[in-house]
């Protein structure tokens, strides 16, 4: 099993563009979110969904937008890229009661 | 809400020393509690975890035991290598929920 896919791995952005952090599980599971991790911050909830149709915002979901039109695949939409959105971004997937399952991130650096 | 509480770090230990790195949580209900490993550059992965009161999880060396009375959710291990270097957090879930909370992490330092 792949388990969690992240695309890209890395990304530099010029502030105002817009751009897609793709992410793909292929567990069947019911629950995907996106998070970013920056220095001192821990991991901070930016989007989940608890399934195929169905999204809602998490902590810091300004800025950013999501869909989920299959249960495997969960994109991350910048829709004008800003420095503070510099980060390092996760998508993780999870069944209900069980452990999250994380890709390998996406560093994005917005100049 | 839930909430889970660990220590600042870093931490740094020499090899072969013993860690703890302590976690307390608070939650309505009893949930389930996880230790997660983050090495540098990669995603966060599973390292232990434990669904009831009293439950020990272990892994690689590392224990952790689901103390209700006290709500912790400590990690032990008896002797550290230099590969244990790494960001640990540690997490909670509520029964019937999706969504964890974790706690802000501590990054262990492991010199030879």
């Amino acid at each position: 099993n792949a388990g969690v896919t992240q695309t890209p791995k890395f990304q530099v952005l010029k502030t105002g563009q817009s751009m897609t952090l793709q992410c793909a599980q292929d567990m069947n599971h019911e629950y995907m979110s996106w998070y970013r991790q920056d220095p001192g911050m821990g991991l901070r909830l930016i989007h989940y969904s608890v399934g195929a149709g169905i999204t809602d915002q998490g902590e810091v979901p300004n800025g950013y937008n999501v869909s989920r039109s299959t249960t495997e695949d969960f994109p991350l939409r910048l829709l004008s890229a800003a420095p503070s959105q510099t980060s390092v971004y996760f998508c993780a997937s999870k069944r209900a009661n069980t452990e999250a399952f994380f890709g390998q991130g996406t560093r994005l650096t917005v100049v | 809400g839930d909430s889970v509480t660990q220590m600042e770090g870093p931490v740094t230990l020499s090899e072969e020393a013993f860690l703890t790195i302590n976690c307390t949580y608070t939650a309505t209900g009893y949930p389930s509690l996880f230790w997660y490993v983050q090495y540098p550059g990669e995603g966060l992965q599973l390292l232990l975890k434990a669904t009831k009161a009293d439950d020990k999880g272990s892994n690689k060396g590392f224990e952790a035991t689901y103390r209700k009375e006290t709500t912790s959710f400590h990690l032990e291990k008896g002797s550290v290598q230099v590969s244990d270097s790494a960001v640990y957090f540690c997490a909670l879930n509520e029964g019937g929920s999706y969504i964890p909370t974790f706690g802000r992490g501590t990054s262990l330092i492991v010199h030879p």
